[in-house]
């Protein structure tokens, strides 16, 4: 199986201020025939279950306000939170779809510092 | 629009089986694979598997394996999770979630069920 680790468990930021979750694969998540990077990001909130967020290592599903942005490729993937909001506090997992035994992160915790 | 919609919240006792189910909404139910995740109390989100809603082909993590089974109702468009010889540890939220991709495995996900709260206890 493919182990996604993420960094770091949990982050304070302050409002307004960048907020960086990292994503390492054990192996490469990028797919030669098509140039893919098979990882998405998804928010969770207390007592909800996931949300998309990022697909393809870095584009924005539908909806999703532009402050979100992923990047990355091979074994190293980034989720950016240029201005960070109130109401993005929220768990933030990687997920891995390279293969049919899907992996996620351990998760981010991130808080308003 | 599309939804999935999970059955009610269960509490079981160690040693018991569980069954969960998935309504499927709004779209044709056998276009798009099915996949189970779980979330023990403040812990991470675990993949457990997936069905092909078209075949009833299964596919679980080792984790799983021999105590899992996974199978569908294509004529009420529904996707069932049944969990045996449940322990403390089995206790979690056990959601279901939809590819993105018709006929495709491996894929993320875009539409979660609510999710379905799981208490194993004596």
């Amino acid at each position: 199986d493919i182990v996604m680790t993420q960094s770091p468990d949990s982050l304070a930021v302050s409002l307004g201020e960048r907020a960086t979750v990292n994503c390492k694969s054990s192996q490469s998540v990028l797919y030669s025939a098509n140039n893919k990077n098979y990882l998405a990001w998804y928010q969770q909130k207390p007592g909800q279950p996931p949300k998309l967020l990022i697909y393809w290592a870095s584009t924005r599903e539908s909806g999703v306000p532009d402050r979100f942005s992923g990047s990355g490729s091979g074994t190293d993937f980034t989720l950016t939170i240029s201005s960070l909001q109130a109401e993005d506090v929220a768990v933030y997992y990687c997920q891995q779809y390279l293969t049919t035994l899907i992996t996620f992160g351990q998760g981010t915790r991130l808080e308003i510092k | 629009q599309v939804q999935l919609v999970q059955s009610g919240a269960e509490v079981k006792t160690p040693g018991a089986s569980l069954k969960v189910s998935c309504k499927a909404f709004g779209y044709t139910f056998t276009d798009y694979y099915i996949h189970w995740v779980r979330q023990a109390p403040g812990q991470g989100l675990e993949w457990m598997g997936w069905i092909s809603p078209v075949s009833g082909d299964t596919g679980f993590t080792q984790k799983f394996q021999g105590r899992v089974t996974m199978t569908r109702d294509t004529s009420i468009s529904t996707a069932y999770m049944d969990l045996s010889r449940l322990t403390s540890d089995d206790t979690a939220v056990y959601y279901c979630a939809r590819a993105d991709l018709p006929r495709t495995i491996n894929y993320y996900f875009n539409y979660w069920g609510q999710g379905t709260v799981v208490t194993v206890s004596s």
